[in-house]
């Protein structure tokens, strides 16, 4: 059975400090991983996807996320946060060749000025 | 040049009444999903279609009815809404393989 567990649902940062967004998933076969950031009512963006390739993924706007498969985590990270940033992100697990996508419960980002 | 868009981005409507939202995708995907997302952004799947035909169907009031025409198109339609029935509903397609679910921007339904 897959599930996706985001440690935390709120996380704040100062502007220019390190996000850290923290997610565990389980996954019976071989997974693929994404994160997904969502503006104040708008929808959601991806940002990165991890599909069995490098384990560290590059994303847009400077977020990175690496995959431990060890630790079953998937932590999305950014060295330096910006006011921009301030949205809610969404960890995601799907099982290949399968149409089904689990997501987490959210974490909100706030960056404070 | 949206990939998926969907309409209405808002609607407001009384209780008891049928409305639509309309998805539409041109990424050439074969599959296509409505989520809803309450109020606490808890995001549940609630249809997929491949190619025209329902292949996932979570536990959903039959209120609820979606359609597709065609691939690149899949409907919702709601019937005798309710106020629990307030919440952003997303349109999404993947590809056949799943590998990445691209979203539409919402529709913000709102029952009175």
């Amino acid at each position: 059975a897959q599930s996706v567990t985001q440690l935390d649902s709120h996380v704040s940062v100062s502007e220019g400090t390190p996000v850290l967004l923290r997610c565990n998933y389980s996954s019976s076969y071989s997974p693929s991983l994404f994160w997904y950031v969502q503006h104040p009512n708008k929808g959601l963006q991806l940002l990165l996807k991890y599909t069995s390739a490098a384990t560290l993924v590059k994303g847009i706007n400077g977020f990175e996320a690496e995959f431990k498969k060890s630790e079953t985590s998937f932590h999305l990270t950014k060295p330096s946060a910006h006011m921009s940033d301030a949205a809610e992100y969404f960890c995601v697990v799907s099982e290949r060749n399968f149409n089904k996508f689990y997501f987490g419960s959210g974490t909100k980002l706030n960056v404070k000025p | 040049d949206t990939a998926v868009s969907q309409t209405p981005k808002y609607l407001v409507t009384q209780m008891g009444n049928d409305k639509s939202i309309k998805c539409e995708q041109n990424l050439g995907h074969d599959t296509m999903y409505w989520y809803k997302q309450d109020s606490k952004k808890f995001l549940k799947i609630m249809f997929s279609y491949n190619n025209k035909e329902l292949i996932i169907n979570e536990t959903v009031p039959n209120r609820f009815s979606p359609k597709s025409p065609d691939k690149a198109h899949l409907n919702l339609h709601i019937n005798s809404l309710e106020l629990g029935d307030s919440a952003v509903y997303f349109c999404a397609s993947s590809e056949v393989s799943g590998n990445t679910i691209y979203f539409g921007e919402g529709s913000w339904l709102t029952v009175v």
